[in-house]
This record gives C-alpha cells, sequence and structure tokens, in this order.
C-alpha cells in the first residue's frame, strides 16, 4: 500500500502568510495525488486534483506543486476561514489511500 | 448542482449488517465511478470501496473486503453499501463521493455508523 504522510501534523499561522503543507508518498504516484480540505463538523471538499491542477469555485490562493513522491499544498495569504485539516490522498494504485491530515489553526 | 444525499445510518449490533444508500442528482450518473469513504470520530479518511460507471466491477480495501459491498442503480441514480459482520472499528460517518479519475471530486454530508452492543 502507498503510505502517505503528512507534515506537519499541525501548523499555527498568523493570517496573511504564505505557508507549504507536505505530502510524501512511500512511493512513485506520478501526479494522482489530490488534495482535500475539511473544515470543522463539515465534509470534506476537493481543493487540487492532479498535484497542480486547480478547482473552480476553489480560491486562488491555494496552489499545488509536486510529482512522484514529494507534494505541497500552498496557501498565499491564509484567512481565517481556511481553519480546517487539510488531507491528501494518491488516486495511482489500489487501495486508495489518505494521509492522516496537516491541521491548520489560526493564530 | 451535484448533490450527494446518504441515508440508511444508525445504532447496529456487532456482527449485524446495514445498508447505506446516497442518491444522486445534478449530474449523469452512469457517467461516473462513485465511491464511500468513511472517517471515524475524531480520525482521518478512510476509503472504503469503489465502483465503475456501469457497476461491473468493484474495489475495496483489505479492512472490509468480503464483509462490504458496493453496488449502483443507474436508472435510480442510487449508490449503495451493504455492510455485514459489522464491527466496532466500523464506527464511522460514511460519505457517498462521486470518483474521477482518482479524485473524489463530490462529497455526500454523510451518515453516522455506530456499531455497539
Amino acid at each position: 500500500d502507498v503510505v502517505l504522510t503528512q507534515s506537519p501534523a499541525t501548523l499555527s499561522v498568523t493570517p496573511g502568510e504564505r505557508i507549504s503543507l507536505s505530502c510524501r508518498a512511500s512511493e512513485s504516484v506520478d501526479t494522482y495525488l489530490h488534495w482535500y480540505q475539511q473544515k470543522p463538523n463539515e465534509s470534506p471538499r476537493l481543493l487540487i486534483k492532479y498535484a497542480s491542477q486547480s478547482i473552480s469555485g476553489i480560491p486562488s490562493r491555494f496552489s499545488g506543486s509536486g510529482s512522484g513522491t514529494d507534494f505541497t499544498l500552498s496557501i498565499n495569504g491564509v484567512e481565517l476561514e481556511d481553519l480546517s485539516i487539510y488531507y491528501c490522498q494518491q488516486g495511482n494504485s489500489l487501495p486508495f489511500t489518505f494521509g492522516s491530515g496537516t491541521k491548520l489553526e489560526i493564530k | 448542482e451535484v448533490q450527494l444525499v446518504e441515508t440508511g445510518g444508525g445504532l447496529v449490533q456487532p456482527g449485524r449488517s446495514l445498508k447505506l444508500s446516497c442518491v444522486a442528482s445534478g449530474f449523469t450518473f452512469n457517467n461516473y465511478w462513485m465511491s464511500w469513504t468513511r472517517q471515524a470520530p475524531g480520525k482521518g479518511l478512510e476509503w472504503v470501496a469503489s465502483i465503475t460507471n456501469s457497476g461491473g466491477s468493484t474495489y475495496y480495501p483489505d479492512s472490509v473486503k468480503g464483509r462490504f459491498t458496493i453496488s449502483r442503480d443507474n436508472a435510480q441514480n442510487t449508490l449503495y453499501l451493504q455492510m455485514n459482520s459489522l464491527r466496532s472499528e466500523d464506527t464511522a460517518t460514511y460519505y457517498c463521493t462521486r470518483f474521477s479519475l482518482g479524485a473524489h471530486d463530490y462529497w455526500g454530508q454523510g451518515v453516522m455508523v455506530t456499531v455497539s452492543s
């Protein structure tokens, strides 16, 4: 199984900061790596697909990069509403797996 | 607007069965793979099952293989998850998702399943 390791587990940030979240795969997943945001008491939603492709309706401050085993989700100018847990997920091979998440806290 | 509405959750005893349903609208249901993903209380996300658009193939992780069955009725735009031999570790919120080329691009509101005596 492909193990996705997300870091850090928790990140405390100041509004306006640019931040980067990491997701590392135990083996190559090409660009079949997707990012999700889960706000408190809500269902997850797709933020970025195929490592770097934007999703309609998602603010432009969210971007993704990477391929193979190393991936990054960046938020350019964190806002209060970004308080969430962020998960990565690989769709390259069965079983489809998720990372354990990065919790974003706002200072 | 894409909508996925799950029903069928509840409290069930260990070893018993439960069937979840998900009614889809706002897109051409039979053009898409569909999936179920779950989240135990306070925990992360776990993929549970996927089914091809025709229903001809299904996929599961080892944790549920042989106990859970995903199916669909394309005439009724409905996805199902039959869960047998339930265990306490199956306690979770179950989400129905549209599954497009490996990405869960739309999620339902979720339905809670509690396995307890």
